[in-house]
């Protein structure tokens, strides 16, 4: 009973390093989503896919990239990190009707010095 | 375009104080509203959820929130507060069932509980 899973949990970074963000769900769900969370700011939402093979953008997209190759999996890649970009970040995916919640990840805490 | 707006960001309360935390909305079309609780260093779980059943929902650990149109409102309340309850708590809302409809969170409200 695994729902959503992140890998890693924790991350430091140096500035201009690259990284990627796994996120696996077992639920068979259409939509996935990646959010950062800022004190202060809630939850933003930084890519999101609709179904396999298609990503979006989000509110705030700059800096990261999205794939998703497989249904169950969505990857966000950090190319070349900013201190900016230090946050704990989310994953999600729920199914396409909207009265529907999403589910939630333990989140990835990142630090980019 | 939905949006939520959370008043407060911090709300301190007694244990066995009522609790109520504010949540108003923005949204074009009949909204779905939800709360999540997020505990210390883990991820957003729902607390409960408006899908324009019941206009007063009850969700789990004693929470229950009210759906107002005239309002706008959907603010969560529990009778009385347990030291377990202290956590970070966002309203969200989605509009309607066609289409992609992203759900927008308000800004959280820290809920600090005292003995």
């Amino acid at each position: 009973n695994a729902g959503v899973t992140q890998t890693p949990k924790f991350r430091v970074l140096k500035t201009g390093q690259s990284m990627t963000l796994l996120c696996a769900q077992d639920m068979n769900h259409e939509y996935m989503y990646w959010y950062r969370q800022d004190p202060g700011m809630g939850l933003r939402l930084i890519h999101y896919s609709v179904g396999e093979g298609t990503t979006a953008k989000g509110e705030v997209p700059d800096g990261y990239n999205v794939s998703r190759l497989k249904k169950q999996n969505f990857l966000l890649g950090l190319e070349s990190a900013a201190p900016s970009q230090t946050s704990v970040y989310f994953c999600a995916s729920s199914s396409p009707q909207g009265y529907t919640e999403a589910f939630f990840g333990q989140g990835t805490r990142l630090t980019v010095v | 375009a939905q949006s939520v707006t959370q008043l407060g960001s911090h709300v301190s309360v007694s244990e066995g104080a009522l609790v109520l935390l504010r949540c108003n909305y923005s949204s074009s079309v009949p909204p779905y509203l939800f709360w999540y609780v997020q505990y210390p260093n883990q991820g957003l779980q729902l607390l409960l959820k408006y899908t324009s059943a019941a206009t007063l929902v009850k969700g789990i650990n004693g929470f229950e929130a009210e759906f107002k149109k005239s309002e706008t409102s959907f603010h969560l309340t529990k009778p009385s507060a347990h030291m377990s309850d202290a956590a970070e708590y966002f309203c969200a809302v989605s509009g309607g069932n066609t289409g992609f409809q992203k759900l927008v969170f308000g800004t959280g409200t820290r809920l600090l509980v005292s003995p």
